[in-house]
């Protein structure tokens, strides 16, 4: 079945650096995969997509990488702020048609000053 | 984009009780989805519910245990049944919409606690 892992400990960076979040993933070759940001009491927010012939996206601040061979996806934070402090989860899309998300474990993100 | 709102935002139940998530949409979607997030994990699919047809479900959820209702293009409601302090979770719904992409929307979830 599909496997989607990411850092499962919280990562604690400080302000101004850059955070470099990973997402792996197993038995399952996406044509897509998905960032989102998931504040406590709040439903996630999507925040970048990537398709499996595109090697980089960026948006801002954030920069998504996808390595089809490696099976992984890095989500870059860069010059980091402690607005930035949230969960971070990666999705893949199964079916090819954005219809069904299988999310990851998710990755606890604190940006400290 | 879509904005979403669910209710309640929260409940405390019973066991054995049952209760019933609404989600409303701002706009006319096809699908929408229903998730669940146990404390600590990440997000479960529950089942896809379409307009006009049964909802779809996914490995592990049942209809008699989570009966979905979608009457129309912007609505939808998810029923927990018979509750069981397991079923303890957030519940979302989250919507996909052709305009915007592969993206989904999400609402801000139903906080739920069985005694």
């Amino acid at each position: 079945s599909q496997k989607i892992e990411q850092n499962s400990e919280a990562l604690n960076i400080q302000e101004g650096k850059t955070a470099t979040l990973t997402c792996n993933y197993t038995n399952y070759s996406p044509a897509y995969l998905q960032w989102y940001r998931q504040d406590p009491g709040r439903g996630p927010v999507f925040l970048l997509l990537i398709r499996e012939n595109e090697k980089e996206k960026r948006k801002e601040r954030l920069k998504v990488t996808f390595d089809t061979t490696l099976k992984q996806s890095l989500f870059h934070i860069t010059a980091s702020q402690p607005a930035d402090s949230a969960t971070y989860l990666c999705a893949l899309d199964m079916t090819g048609g954005g219809n069904k998300l299988t999310f990851g474990t998710g990755t606890q993100l604190k940006v400290e000053l | 984009s879509a904005v979403i709102s669910q209710k309640p935002s929260r409940d405390i139940c019973q066991r054995g009780t049952s209760l019933t998530i609404q989600c409303q949409v701002d706009s006319q979607v096809t699908m929408m989805f229903w998730y669940r997030q146990q404390p600590g994990q990440s997000l479960t699919l529950i089942a896809t519910a379409n307009q006009g047809s049964e909802a779809t479900y996914e490995s592990g959820f049942v209809i008699d245990k989570f009966p979905i209702s979608r009457p129309n293009l912007t609505f939808s409601t998810l029923t927990v049944s018979n509750m069981s302090p397991e079923d303890s979770s957030i519940y979302l719904c989250s919507v996909g919409m052709a305009t915007a992409g592969l993206e989904q929307f999400f609402g801000p979830g139903t906080r739920l606690t069985v005694l």
